[in-house]
């Protein structure tokens, strides 16, 4: 089955410790994204990539890192930089072409303490 | 990024039909105009786009305004699987590509 995955679906982390988030997509989509979203609130973007080996900053990457060395994974790194990292982490990618469908993934639920 | 503007909530009636609206008075000409939906827990789930005309797909209709500073999502039978969070959203396509600004939604309660 096509789709995105996401792992792990909850994560634990300790203060200062950095954490990376596994993204993957078998779906041959272009583009990739990470969006956080905190309780009640609509999804913010952090970072987001057209093509391997680039990527942009979205509107709230400060503490955050990626990477995109594969079509097929977008992994994201939560530094200890990243001042309140405790959030519900969405993927999603996207067909340049027809550009209209993000597919997301189920979402890392990830809370450091 | 143009911005849009929703109902913090709205509530419905399972069979019957729901209107969402949507604000967006400072879309450009180049800006579509997404919905999407979140279950709790779930990743958003496209719903429907369009420009300018209304579209229909299998799931809802959107009906646009002429001058385009509004739209509403049509919903012609709300089940209860239709409670959900909705995003109208509009997409900028910038230079460096496609990007969806996310606002809080509309929370759709729909009741048996």
């Amino acid at each position: 089955d096509g789709g995105i995955t996401q792992s792990p679906k909850y994560l634990f982390r300790k203060e200062g410790q950095n954490v990376t988030l596994s993204c993957e997509q078998n779906l041959n989509h272009d583009a990739m994204y990470w969006y956080r979203q905190d309780p009640g609130q609509g999804l913010r973007l952090i970072y987001y990539s057209q093509i391997v080996n680039d990527f942009q900053k979205g509107d709230i990457a400060e503490g955050y890192s990626v990477s995109r060395e594969k079509k097929e994974s977008f992994p994201l790194t939560v530094t200890s930089a990243q001042k309140n990292p405790t959030a519900f982490y969405l993927c999603a990618s996207l067909i340049l072409a027809e550009a209209y469908e993000q597919y997301f993934g189920p979402g890392t639920r990830l809370t450091v303490t | 990024d143009a911005k849009t503007t929703q109902p913090n909530s709205m509530e419905s009636n399972e069979e019957e039909p729901v209107h969402l609206p949507c604000n967006h008075s400072t879309i450009s000409g180049t800006d579509y105009i997404h919905w999407y939906r979140q279950l709790p827990s779930q990743g958003p789930e496209y719903v429907i786009h369009g420009l300018t005309s209304n579209v229909n797909n299998r799931m809802a209709s959107l009906a646009i305004a002429e001058d385009r500073k509004s739209s509403t999502l049509i919903l012609h039978r709300a089940t209860l699987r239709d409670a959900a969070v909705y995003y109208c959203i509009l997409r900028d396509v910038g230079e460096y590509g496609n990007k969806l600004v996310f606002g809080a939604g509309t929370i759709l309660r729909v009741k048996s």
